[in-house]
């Protein structure tokens, strides 16, 4: 599996838009790109995934690098409740496990 | 919404005592996984769990582990003879296909502490 850098921590005020950035520089043609979080000790949450396009849902939004060895997770209007931490994992076509790094804690701040 | 979900939320045994741990998958998901996370550290992958088979399973996945769907709703974690390191967070997980392009959904753990 291709792996996957992120800063270990990010602060965001309230309202604005958090912006986390992950590298995977390694990743295959046929690999997506999916960001999970989890708050507190609570069970991982999915919220977006994709392999080459920008992808946009109720969550958040997922920018792409054309070349697909960076990716950017936008939540638009951080609130308290995003104060989680956020996992970005590069997940091969075939098997289907998720492999989880440390994360990025995202603290967002009124 | 449909959501996964895991029973007891908190279980406390002693060690060398045997536990299930129990889950409910999304009800039309056909593919089944336990995590762990201990306190403070990463989520770690267990098992995955297809067709009333295991499809994958990590090295912390040894003999002591067993997992079984023992009718059509539940998906079940047995610990055989539980340790004070398998103390730890143990979530459960389901998706409709094993593909890369389909996202898998936790459900919201139990907390299994081995005294």
């Amino acid at each position: 599996d291709a792996k996957t850098t992120q800063p270990p921590s990010m602060d965001c005020a309230e309202g604005r838009a958090a912006n986390l950035p992950c590298n995977h520089s390694t990743i295959s043609g046929n690999e997506y790109v999916y960001w999970y979080r989890q708050i507190h000790s609570q069970g991982p949450q999915y919220i977006i995934h994709g392999l080459k396009n920008n992808e946009t849902n109720e969550m958040a939004s997922l920018i792409i690098t054309e070349d697909r060895k960076s990716s950017t997770l936008i939540l638009p209007h951080a609130t308290l409740r995003d104060t989680a931490v956020y996992y970005c994992i590069v997940r091969v076509a075939r098997g289907n496990k998720l492999v989880f790094g440390a994360g990025t804690i995202l603290r967002v701040k009124s | 919404e449909p959501e996964v979900t895991q029973t007891p939320s908190h279980q406390v045994t002693q060690m060398g005592q045997e536990v299930i741990l129990r889950c409910v998958p999304i009800s039309n998901h056909l593919y089944f996984y336990w995590y762990r996370q201990i306190l403070g550290q990463k989520v770690e992958f267990l098992v995955s769990f297809y067709n009333n088979e295991i499809s994958e399973k990590s090295e912390i996945f040894d003999d002591q582990f067993s997992v079984e769907r023992p009718d059509g709703s539940n998906f079940t974690l047995k610990i055989r003879s539980t340790k004070l390191e398998d103390s730890a967070m143990y979530f459960c997980a389901s998706s409709v296909r094993d593909e890369a392009n389909t996202e898998a959904f936790f459900g919201q753990g139990t907390r299994l502490t081995v005294v």
